[in-house]
């Protein structure tokens, strides 16, 4: 069982560039989730879906945008990086409250 | 708005000691709280949740919540304690705004030393 599995793991970024994040969950959740884990400040929710093509702002959206065209997968995409950027980035997905995790991407923005 | 505080960012505790890590909340109406566990380079873990019922709630790996509503907390515990559990851990609190959205504290670092 593969749960929730986030791609890529590691990624090095140059100011100003663009990339996707994808997100894949197997357990037929409804609802899925992009978090952002800096140092001291715990998880924040960048983006949320409550189902397939629908999307709803967390508590840090700007710099990101995100799509849900189908139900197993939640992309997140960062349209110019910046150096704020630089977190680990982590995707759940739920179903009546119980959440699962991916086991993370790593992004540096430089 | 719901809100967890975790008012410690390291506790430090000899292995086979008991152990507690804070957090308190706020939230208005009933509090769904939970606790997460994280090890290096990994995801979060599920540990336990309080939705209703007994105060006393026990959940993996040996660890139990005691949910205190007069003092609006809900500390970790666990009797002896064990290296293996040195990790970061994280309270949580559903957010009343539905999509089950989860609020998480600041985490706090757990070091077990031999």
């Amino acid at each position: 069982n593969a749960g929730v599995t986030q791609t890529p793991k590691f990624r090095v970024l140059k100011t100003g560039q663009s990339m996707t994040l994808l997100c894949a969950q197997d357990m037929n959740h409804e609802y899925m989730y992009w978090y952002r884990q800096d140092p001291g400040m715990g998880l924040r929710l960048i983006h949320y879906s409550v189902g397939e093509g629908t999307t709803a702002k967390g508590e840090v959206p700007d710099g990101y945008n995100v799509s849900r065209l189908k139900k197993q997968n939640f992309l997140l995409g960062l349209e110019s990086a910046a150096p704020s950027q630089t977190s680990v980035y982590f995707c759940a997905s739920s179903r009546q409250g119980g959440y699962t995790f991916g086991s993370g991407t790593r992004l540096t923005v430089v | 708005a719901q809100s967890v505080a975790q008012p410690e960012d390291q506790v430090n505790v000899a292995e086979g000691n008991p152990l507690t890590v804070k957090c308190t909340y706020s939230v208005s109406g009933n509090p769904y709280l939970f606790w997460y566990v994280q090890y290096p380079n990994r995801g979060l873990q599920f540990l336990l949740k309080y939705i209703t019922g007994d105060n006393l709630v026990k959940g993996s790996y040996g660890f139990e919540a005691e949910f205190n509503k007069s003092q609006t907390s809900f500390h970790l515990k666990k009797p002896s304690a064990l290296v293996s559990d040195s990790a970061l851990y994280f309270c949580a609190v559903r957010d009343s705004g539905g999509a089950s959205k989860i609020i998480f504290g600041s985490g706090t670092r757990l070091s077990i030393r031999p």
